[in-house]
This record gives C-alpha cells, structure tokens and sequence, in this order.
C-alpha cells in the first residue's frame, strides 16, 4: 500500500526566504506525483505535475524535483510572500490496481510579512 | 477559478435529513471523484466514476450514495448521517482513470451534521 510523508509537518518563515517542502513515498512505481496547495476551507489547486519520466518541473517562484529511484520529491519556493501561506499537500497515484490519489499530511507553511 | 464546480459552498443538515452533493465539470473528463477531507487531514478517496459507471466504491457507508447522470455531472446523496460525517467534501475529476491521469480539484463543500 502507498504511503506519502511530508516534512516539515509545519514551517514558519519569514518573508523573502526561499524554503524546500519535502515529500517521501514508499512504492517507487507511480506514474506521476502532483503538488497541491491548500487554502483554510478551501479545495485543492493543483501547482505542479511531475510525470515519471521527469526529474523536476517549473511554475514562477515554485520548482518541484522528483527522485523515484529513492521515492522523494521536493517543492522549492523561492523568495516567498505572505501570500503562499497555505498547506501544500504532495499526492502519488495509490497504485496497485487502485485509482485515485494518495496524499500526504501536507506542510502548513506560513510566511510572516 | 476552478474548472470543477461544486454546489453548495455550506450545508447543515440534521441526521434525519435527506441532501445532495452536486459537482460539474464541462473539460470533457471521463473520470469523476469524491473525496472526503477532515479537518487538519489529507483527502480520502470515497468513489471513483469512469465514463458514468462506479468503479471504485472504497467501502463507504450506504448512507452515501454517488450518482453520474453524465460523463459532466457528478451527485452525492446523503441520508441519516452522523455528526462525525462532518467534514469538507471534494470533487475532482482527471481526462480518464488510470494512474497516468492529472486530477482537478473543486472547492468542495463544507458540510455539517447536527
């Protein structure tokens, strides 16, 4: 059964700083990984899919890398603002024969202004 | 915006009630889901649909039940919930089922059993 970790559990920063959120997950054999970000109450917005076949992908400020071999992925936001205070949740396919996604506990990031 | 739209925003219900979900998507996606989140917890799969037909039901109680009128909509009924049923529901849908397929989320709705 897949299971995904993220660390830090939580992260408190101030404005500017450039952070990494990092993602484990225990079967190497998925098809892609998706980043999401979070917002209180809200739905999930999709940031970055990487596919199997990529070791990292790009959007503004955020850069996502993707080891499978080692079954790590980690999210990179550069000069960070209070705006990208949110929970960013990373998510594999579950795999073995099951649709849908696996996600872990995501990080709640804030960015003191 | 979301290209995943889902109705209500909020709803209350009593554990007597008789309510529906209500999700659409007009992106042309085969595949429909339902997720269930807690608070401080991550999204938990509840139903898979793929081309309107149930494929993956992941042995949720019966008092929720899915429906796919068509491959745009996406329903869930719910009857005698349990206040512990209170969480915020999520809709998302991918172009086909399979590992391989990106997922869109909506916005959820949030909902309350009293």
């Amino acid at each position: 059964k897949q299971e995904v970790t993220q660390i830090p559990a939580a992260l408190s920063v101030p404005e500017g700083e450039n952070l990494v959120l990092n993602c484990s997950f225990t079967d190497s054999a998925i098809y892609n990984l998706q980043w999401f970000r979070q917002d209180p109450g809200k739905g999930l917005t999709s940031l970055l899919l990487i596919q199997s076949s990529q070791r990292e992908q790009t959007s503004g400020r955020l850069n996502a890398s993707l080891d499978k071999s080692s079954g790590r992925s980690t999210l990179y936001i550069a000069a960070s603002q209070p705006g990208d205070s949110a929970t960013y949740l990373c998510a594999v396919p579950s795999g073995g024969g099951a649709d849908g996604l696996t996600f872990g506990k995501g990080t709640h990031l804030i960015i003191q202004p | 915006d979301t290209e995943v739209t889902q109705t209500p925003k909020h709803l209350v219900m009593g554990m007597t009630n008789k309510k529906s979900l209500k999700c659409e998507q007009h992106m042309g996606h085969r595949a429909m889901y339902w997720y269930k989140q807690k608070a401080k917890k991550p999204p938990e799969l509840m139903f898979v649909y793929s081309y309107e037909k149930l494929s993956i039901n992941e042995s949720v109680p019966s008092r929720f039940s899915p429906e796919c009128p068509n491959s745009s909509l996406l329903n869930l009924h719910l009857h005698a919930l349990q206040p512990e049923d209170s969480a915020l529901y999520l809709c998302a849908s991918s172009p086909r089922s399979g590992s391989d397929s990106p997922l869109h989320f909506g916005n959820g709705t949030r909902l309350t059993v009293t």
